[in-house]
């Protein structure tokens, strides 16, 4: 098993310019998560989706946000534009679906992507 | 959203058990509460979770209290490769939505 795979692993771009995120999460999961990671904010959910469908998007900071995941194995982050406020490491992570076996919620996580806008 | 809160920092001596706390006394009848770690340079990992009675596995062991505003998670043997960030979360039963407070940043020393 892979595990959760995100590209790029870094990502160096100048203001303005048009960044986007990419994430395969592990075979079988039914939900995906977006976080952001800085040293002020700490780690914050950005949006998920389940099955596909986005769930709650109250996370994303602003319209040049957006997220999409148009099949179960593949899913984006876009910011456009982006701004040097947006630096930071961006985190994917998938679960599971929920049973009733399932009372927890171990997120599986990806190794992130560092973005730098300069 | 139930709010945790724990120490920033917390040093322990490698081999030597670990109590790292945490307070969540808005919890609710349906929050569960879990523990996530963050290696250095990586994406946070599941620890333990629970809801009323302790538990245990392979990687530690959850105390929660009588009243459940309050729990500790115990590494039973600190190793230099337990030094983490530890995240005590909250989740609601009826939500996926899980909220990361800034967490205890363990360091172990050899």
């Amino acid at each position: 098993d892979a595990g959760v795979i995100q590209s790029p692993r870094h990502e160096v771009t100048e203001m303005g310019q048009e960044v986007t995120l990419r994430c395969k999460p592990i075979s079988g999961h039914d939900y995906l998560f977006w976080y952001r990671q800085t040293m002020m904010r700490g780690l914050e959910l950005l949006i998920y989706f389940n099955n596909n469908v986005p769930i709650d998007d109250s996370g994303m900071p602003e319209d040049r946000f957006s997220a999409k995941m148009p099949n179960a194995s593949f899913s984006t982050l876009k910011i456009q534009p982006s701004e040097p406020r947006d630096s930071a490491v961006y985190f994917c992570a998938s679960r599971p679906g929920t049973s009733v076996l399932l009372s927890y919620n171990e997120q599986f996580f990806g190794p992130g992507t560092r973005l730098t806008v300069l | 959203d139930a709010k945790t809160t724990q120490p920033n920092s917390m040093e322990s001596n490698e081999e030597e058990p670990v109590h790292l706390p945490c307070n969540h006394s808005t919890i609710s009848g349906t929050d569960y509460i879990h523990w996530y770690r963050q290696l250095p340079s990586q994406g946070p990992e599941y620890v333990i979770h629970g809801l009323t009675s302790n538990v245990n596995n392979r990687m530690a062991s959850l105390a929660i209290a009588e009243d459940r505003k309050s729990s500790t998670l115990i590494l039973h043997r600190a190793t230099l490769r337990d030094a983490a960030v530890y995240y005590c979360i909250l989740r609601d039963i009826r939500n996926q939505k899980v909220t990361f407070g800034i967490g205890t940043k363990l360091q172990v020393i050899p």
